[in-house]
């Protein structure tokens, strides 16, 4: 069965602060991984999505690495802005169809 | 171009109580996904349908849960008899094709936060 977990679970940093989110996943035989981003009260809206065989995906000042064989990817936020503050899912879709999410990361980035 | 449309935002029923939860995915996708977001818990998944077809629902409770994609119009996640413990986010996600094994991301609604007095 599939566990995704994400460190650290709460992140405060000052503004302009480069940052890094950690996703670890235990069955490293998946399609493709995602990152999301969700509001309070909001849904999910899609950042970026790595497929099984890419190492690594970029999106304006967001940047995302796959290491499959260590059951590892990261989240990297250049230059945080407040804006940027929301908690962050990983998910990794095995088979079937279903994404398997992480707990999140609660991102605070203060003026 | 719309996304995916969930309706109600928020929905609040009696305990023994129906709950209806709609979902219009985006316009050319055929592949629909419920999720579930208990408070302080992460997303869970419940069921994946295709129109007029379940293909998977392990993720759905056996009892008092049902979902379906009719030919036309919205799907449904439908709770019977709610209690306490439904009470929960719930997010409608779609894609053109199956997500798994391509590159096409799930699309996500707003969810239904559905309240259970």
């Amino acid at each position: 069965k599939q566990e995704v977990t994400q460190i650290p679970a709460a992140l405060s940093v000052p503004e302009g602060e480069n940052l890094v989110l950690n996703c670890s996943f235990t069955d490293s035989a998946i399609y493709n991984l995602q990152w999301f981003r969700q509001d309070p009260g909001k849904g999910l809206t899609s950042l970026l999505l790595i497929q099984s065989s890419q190492r690594e995906q970029t999106s304006g000042r967001l940047n995302a690495s796959l290491d499959k064989s260590s059951g590892r990817s990261t989240l990297y936020i250049a230059a945080s802005q407040p804006g940027d503050s929301a908690t962050y899912l990983c998910a990794v879709d095995n088979a079937g169809n279903m994404l398997t999410f992480g707990g999140g990361t609660r991102l605070m980035v203060k003026p | 171009n719309a996304g995916v449309m969930q309706n109600p935002r928020h929905l609040v029923r009696r305990r023994g109580q129906e709950a209806r939860l709609r979902c219009s995915p985006m316009k050319g996708h055929s592949h629909v996904y419920w999720y579930r977001q208990l408070p302080e818990e992460g997303l869970k998944f419940m069921v994946y349908l295709q129109k007029e077809n379940i293909i998977d629902e392990s993720g759905m409770p056996k009892e008092r849960f049902s979902a379906e994609f009719p030919k036309e119009g919205p799907s449904i996640l439908r709770i019977q008899q709610v209690v306490r413990g439904d009470s929960a986010a719930y997010f409608c996600a779609s894609s053109p094709v199956s997500s798994t094994g391509g590159n096409q991301p799930q699309h996500f609604g707003d969810g239904t936060r559905l309240s259970i007095l």
